[in-house]
C-alpha cells in the first residue's frame, strides 16, 4: 500500500488530454513540493515535473503540474503513443522522514 | 551531464547480505543527496534511503533494521548494504541524484536486477 495515491491506469485517444491525480496528507503533498516521474520498462525513470510545476530542460510543455492542499495533478496534453508509460509521482513525507512514491499510473494511447 | 551506474551481484540465496554499488560520472558526488529506489516485479517504485555526501542518512523506516549506507567521495560512489534478503528483496535497484533544496530526483541510473532465489 503506497503513501501517495494514484489511479492505476488511466486512457485516451492521440491527441487528447489525461490528467493523472497523486492524493496524500498533511505530512507529505501538504507540506513538500511533489515531482513526477515517466517511467518506461527497461528504461531509468526521468523527470517531468519538480517543485510542483517546474520542468527540466527538454521535457515538453505538453506536460504540467499542479498542487494543493494534499492533491496534486499531472496534466498530459496532445498525447502521443511514446506517452505511454508508467507515472509516478513523489514527495517527502515530513512525519516518516522518507521519501514516498505514488503506486504508478499506466497511461494507455487508444 | 551526470551518468550513474549501479553495480553488484545479481543474484543472492536468502539470508545473504545484498551489496550494490552506484558509481557517479560527469559531476562531483558532493552537495546532493544520493538515493536508492527499488521496484519489484510488477510492482511500483519504493523508495529506499538516501545518503547526503557527507554520510548522514534518511532510511526507509521499513528497511531501517537491515540498511547501511555508505558514500565514497574520492570514488565518486555510494553503496547499499542491505542483510538477511529474502525472495521479497528480489526488484530492479535503482540509484539516483536528489536535489539538495527540495525534494526530486533528476538523474537515475538504468537500474540493476538482483533475485533472491534458493
Amino acid at each position: 500500500q503506497s503513501v501517495l495515491t494514484q489511479p492505476p491506469s488511466v486512457s485516451a485517444a492521440p491527441g487528447q488530454k489525461v490528467t493523472i491525480s497523486c492524493s496524500g496528507s498533511s505530512s507529505n503533498i501538504g507540506n513538500n513540493y511533489v515531482s513526477w516521474y515517466q517511467h518506461l520498462p527497461g528504461t531509468a525513470p526521468k523527470l517531468l515535473i519538480y517543485d510542483r510545476n517546474k520542468r527540466p530542460s527538454g521535457v515538453p510543455d505538453r506536460f504540467s503540474g499542479s498542487q494543493s492542499g494534499t492533491s496534486a495533478t499531472l496534466g498530459i496534453t496532445g498525447l502521443q503513443t511514446g506517452d505511454e508509460a508508467d507515472y509516478y509521482c513523489g514527495t517527502w513525507d515530513s512525519s516518516l522522514s522518507a521519501g514516498v512514491f505514488g503506486g504508478g499510473t499506466k497511461v494507455t494511447v487508444l | 551531464q551526470v551518468q550513474l551506474q549501479e553495480s553488484g551481484p545479481g543474484l543472492l540465496k536468502p539470508s545473504e547480505t545484498l551489496s550494490l554499488t552506484c558509481t557517479v560520472s560527469g559531476g562531483s558526488i558532493s552537495r546532493y543527496y544520493w538515493n536508492w529506489i527499488r521496484q519489484p516485479p510488477g510492482k511500483g517504485l519504493e523508495w529506499i534511503g538516501h545518503i547526503f555526501y557527507t554520510g548522514s542518512t534518511n532510511l526507509n523506516p521499513s528497511l531501517k533494521s537491515r540498511l547501511t549506507m555508505s558514500v565514497d567521495t574520492s570514488k565518486n560512489q555510494f553503496s547499499l548494504k542491505l542483510r538477511s534478503v529474502t525472495a521479497a528483496d528480489t526488484a530492479l535497484y535503482f540509484c539516483a541524484r536528489g536535489a539538495d533544496s527540495s525534494y526530486y530526483l533528476d538523474f537515475w541510473g538504468q537500474g540493476a536486477l538482483v533475485t533472491v532465489s534458493s
